[in-house]
């Protein structure tokens, strides 16, 4: 069975940093498309960050320059550093593993999202 | 970005109800969208992949259809689970971006 479970959350002083982890079990990080998604309290779901198997990322326009999302291939672990955090970053955070469409026209993989963690809460207050 | 703009934001139903719920895309998608349900406390659920693909688990009430710019999530029976709030979801171009949600509710 695979398994995410996010860890790390917390309060947090504005302008503080922050790592989450997402442990995985039954799928190995790194040969996986992982993202990360929030919710902040009583709001719909944001995309934050994306990392391919082969290594490259992408970001959210709210987020990039201040997170950074990595991966553990030893520890099977994916990880989001966030950095000078805002009080609009408090949210739950979920980390996702990501399954392809093949698009044989553009000789393309699209990425949807099919299996979640339970999230971990970052509350970024004074 | 591509905005996501789903309709309605809020729908009162009763069990055995037929429901659709609407998702627009401010530039076409092809058929790169999919579908969550969430219940309060929870993990979003996928549901429906590539517009019209049913996950596997997912009972068959369920259903999605449209390619583009438009495209329905249609729950056929409505049953007491059901009742949750539901998202759609483009990954056709980055950033990924989520409709509002639609809170279905028991009448």
């Amino acid at each position: 069975e695979v398994q995410l479970v996010e860890t790390g959350g917390g309060l947090i002083q504005p302008g503080g940093s922050l790592r989450l982890s997402c442990a995985a079990s039954g799928l190995i990080v790194s040969n996986n498309y992982m993202s990360w998604v929030r919710q902040a309290p009583g709001k719909g779901l944001e995309w934050v960050s994306v990392i391919y198997s082969g290594g490259s990322t992408y970001y959210a326009d709210s987020v990039k320059g201040r997170f950074t999302i990595s991966r553990d291939n030893s520890k099977n672990t994916l990880f989001l550093q966030m950095n000078n955090l805002r009080a609009e970053d408090t949210a739950v955070y979920y980390c996702a593993r990501g399954s392809g469409n093949y698009d044989r026209e553009n000789f393309y993989y699209y990425y949807y999202m099919d299996v979640w963690g339970e999230g971990t809460t970052v509350t970024v207050s004074s | 970005d591509v905005q996501m703009t789903q309709s309605p934001s809020t729908l009162s139903a009763s069990v055995g109800d037929r429901v659709t719920i609407t998702c627009r895309a401010s530039q076409s998608i092809s058929s790169w969208l999919a579908w969550y349900q969430q219940k309060p406390g929870k993990a979003p659920k996928l549901l429906i992949y590539k517009a019209s693909s049913l996950e596997g688990g997912v009972p068959s009430r369920f259903s999605g259809s449209g390619s583009g710019t438009e495209f329905t999530l249609t729950i056929s029976s409505l049953q007491p689970d059901d009742f949750a709030t539901y998202y759609c979801q483009q990954y056709n171009t980055y950033p990924y971006t989520f409709g509002q949600g639609t809170k279905l509710e028991i009448k």
